[in-house]
């Protein structure tokens, strides 16, 4: 099956740094990802949608100038949370798919925990 | 508000009998219905799909029904083995919403004991 890797699977970091976040889509192009946060014990949220060469499509509640968001390639989506704080302190998960409408071929990476100091 | 909603945070099944994982939605117009398995620190991954037009479909030891006019899916396992301990997650989606982005329940934990 499709793989989608995610750098790094952890990350510590002092409260007001920015934190960058790389999805990749290894043997697959992706002309959409998904970028979404799990607090514990809780749902997946959708954060944003991006695909390749356009800006992202936040959710509702969703701070773009805090939450930056590029797919400069078809393999490759990147997410920066800027000026990071405690309460971005989350599991952050992305997804990439093979087309812009088929929903069921979204693959996952394995996530990322970031820990905001 | 919750589109997607499992109520049932965990669920504990002997190994060998059937597992049953439940799903309710409230936006009639979801037209496809995935389940995904995940294990802690890792990404989900896919299980099993169905799409509106179905009310069953089964992959090996996993079906998944769907019934319509009560807004409800379930995902059965049968029969369940250790190795399915994992926390499900059903999720939604809508070909007329923003290109079926995936709308996700709260999860259910299950634990399958030998």
């Amino acid at each position: 099956g499709a793989v989608v890797s995610q750098h790094p699977s952890r990350v510590i970091c002092k409260s007001g740094t920015s934190v960058k976040i790389e999805c990749r889509s290894l043997d697959f192009q992706a002309t959409t990802m998904f970028w979404y946060r799990q607090f514990p014990k809780q749902s997946l949220m959708l954060m944003a949608t991006s695909n390749e060469g356009s800006k992202a499509t936040y959710e509702q509640g969703v701070e773009k100038d805090k939450f930056l968001i590029n797919h400069a390639s078809l393999t490759l989506s990147t997410l920066t949370v800027t000026s990071a704080h405690p309460e971005d302190s989350s599991f952050y998960i992305c997804s990439a798919s093979t087309v812009t409408v088929s929903y069921n071929e979204q693959f996952f990476g394995p996530g990322t925990r970031l820990t905001v100091l | 508000d919750q589109q997607v909603k499992q109520n049932s945070p965990s669920l504990s099944v002997q190994e060998g009998r059937i597992s049953i994982l439940n799903c309710d939605y409230t936006n009639s117009m979801f037209d496809y219905f995935l389940w995904y398995k995940k294990y802690p620190a890792e990404g989900p991954t896919f299980l099993i799909s169905i799409s509106s037009i179905k009310d069953k479909n089964e992959d090996g030891r996993f079906t998944v029904f769907l019934n319509k006019s009560a807004k409800h899916l379930s995902l059965h396992i049968v029969p369940s083995q250790p190795g399915d301990s994992a926390v499900y997650f059903c999720a939604a989606a809508s070909i007329y919403n923003q290109g079926g982005k995936l709308i996700f329940g709260q999860g259910t934990e299950l634990s399958v004991k030998p």
